[in-house]
């Protein structure tokens, strides 16, 4: 089975501009999680989506959007781009079970960088 | 406090060692736990999750979990310098979302 893959790897923008990152998740999986991985915050989780709705949420302004779609592709949307959001956005997808399991595998990420 | 926390290390342990890496969790209502390694420059790849008291092995990686402590560890036995990484554990709470800690940098010398 293929990975999750993200697109693309490596973005550059400017502060005000807007970006669009992909996620596929792993096929099957109906489940993808997005996160932002910064040195001094670490992981932080910014939400879920299953089955096209959004499950979790975390603690991200309102800036931060996502969807996903019918074939459990997701997309994250960060508006208005400020120096801050400079990060490793990881992607992780699931297979969603019953019971406590629930494993998610992340992606390979893609390196925002906003100058 | 943080909700997850672990010692930032870095961690320095000699080839063959047991490495100990040790995580606390605030909220008890948390389902399951996960151990996942993370190389320089690249994503979090899952080693271990464990969801019941006590332990549970695969190869040389041990996880431990104790609900009543909120405690929950993994050791490394014969530690290689391969195993050098940064290890983050992750605890499910209810409601599905999954919260990291910040991380202990492991480093095994040869």
């Amino acid at each position: 089975k293929a990975g999750v893959t993200q697109t693309p790897r490596y973005l550059i923008k400017t502060r005000g501009q807007q970006v669009t990152l992909s996620c596929s998740p792993i096929s099957g999986h109906r489940s993808v999680s997005w996160y932002q991985q910064t040195p001094g915050q670490g992981l932080q989780f910014l939400f879920e989506y299953f089955s096209e709705t959004q499950r979790n949420k975390g603690n991200f302004p309102g800036r931060f959007s996502g969807r996903q779609f019918s074939n459990s592709r997701s997309e994250m949307n960060v508006s208005t781009l400020e120096l801050g959001d400079s990060a490793l956005y990881l992607c992780a997808s699931t297979y969603i079970m019953g019971g406590a399991r629930n494993e998610q595998f992340f992606g390979p990420g893609t390196r925002l960088t906003v100058l | 406090q943080k909700e997850v926390e672990q010692n930032s290390g870095p961690l320095s342990v000699p080839e063959g060692a047991i490495a100990s890496l040790n995580c606390t969790y605030s909220d008890r209502g948390s389902q399951s736990f996960f151990w996942y390694r993370q190389y320089s420059g690249k994503s979090p790849e899952l080693i271990m999750f464990i969801y019941s008291n006590g332990d549970k092995e695969d190869g040389r990686f041990t996880a431990q979990l104790n609900k009543a402590s909120q405690y929950v560890s993994l050791l490394i036995r014969d530690s290689q310098p391969s195993d050098s990484a940064t290890y983050l554990c992750a605890v499910k709470r209810q409601g599905g979302k999954l919260i990291f800690g910040q991380g202990t940098e492991l480093s095994v010398k040869p």
